[in-house]
């Protein structure tokens, strides 16, 4: 079974202090990891993918790394409004079913 | 391009009151889904379609149904509704080419089960 674990549950950063997200996940050949940003009250928002191990994609403050068993959300230089939960998914099933972690909500402070 | 839309926002339902979430895309996708999300779960998939007349069960199909008579549209039933249906609803939408693919996400209903 598909699994993905999103670490930690929640984090609080002072602006401008850069930290990292994790997301691990255990599946039976990976076809890609989704970034999504989620403000409250309103749905996923797409960020990123990630197909192959070693790549990295960026977007303003933040970038994406993957290897074979885990996928990094760096934060650089965070601002209030980078608050948010931060989720991430793998493929599954029919390929275009997601698996999603529980989220991190990330909280930057003034 | 008004992307995935979802109706209503907010909905107040009675133990065993039956309704339909509504979700419709204009991006001519073929894959259609729908989640719950629950604190401290993550987002669930319940029913999905890979297009016109074609659905199928996800990972907590039971208490719902779907149907899928149009590329753009993708109601989702409640047949009787359970408190322990109040969650989060959102409904998804994707192209079904290849791998490469992003799923595409509404803004949400809000149900309560009384």
């Amino acid at each position: 079974e598909d699994q993905v674990t999103q670490s930690p549950e929640a984090l609080r950063l002072q602006e401008g202090e850069s930290s990292s997200l994790n997301c691990s996940y255990t599946v039976s050949g990976l076809r890609g990891l989704f970034w999504y940003r989620q403000d409250p009250g309103k749905g996923p928002e797409f960020l990123f993918t990630l197909y192959s191990a070693g790549e990295e994609k960026e977007k303003e403050r933040l970038k994406a790394t993957l290897t074979k068993k885990e996928s990094f959300l760096h934060i650089t230089a965070p601002k209030p409004e980078d608050s948010a939960t931060y989720l991430c998914a793998v493929p599954s099933g029919s390929a275009r079913q997601l698996t999603f972690g529980s989220g991190t909500q990330l909280t930057v402070l003034p | 391009n008004a992307g995935v839309t979802q109706t209503p926002k907010f909905q107040v339902l009675k133990t065993g009151q039956s309704m339909t979430l509504q979700c419709a895309q204009d991006m001519n996708h073929e894959y259609m889904s729908w989640y719950r999300q629950d604190p401290g779960m993550g987002l669930r998939l319940i029913h999905y379609s890979v297009g016109a007349g074609i659905t199928d069960q996800g990972e907590v199909p039971n208490g719902y149904n779907v149907s899928r008579s149009t590329t753009e549209d993708f109601p989702l039933r409640l047949l009787s509704a359970a408190p322990s249906q109040t969650s989060v609803y959102f409904c998804a939408s994707s192209y079904g080419r290849g791998q490469k693919y992003t799923q595409y996400f509404g803004p949400g209903t809000r149900l309560t089960v009384l």
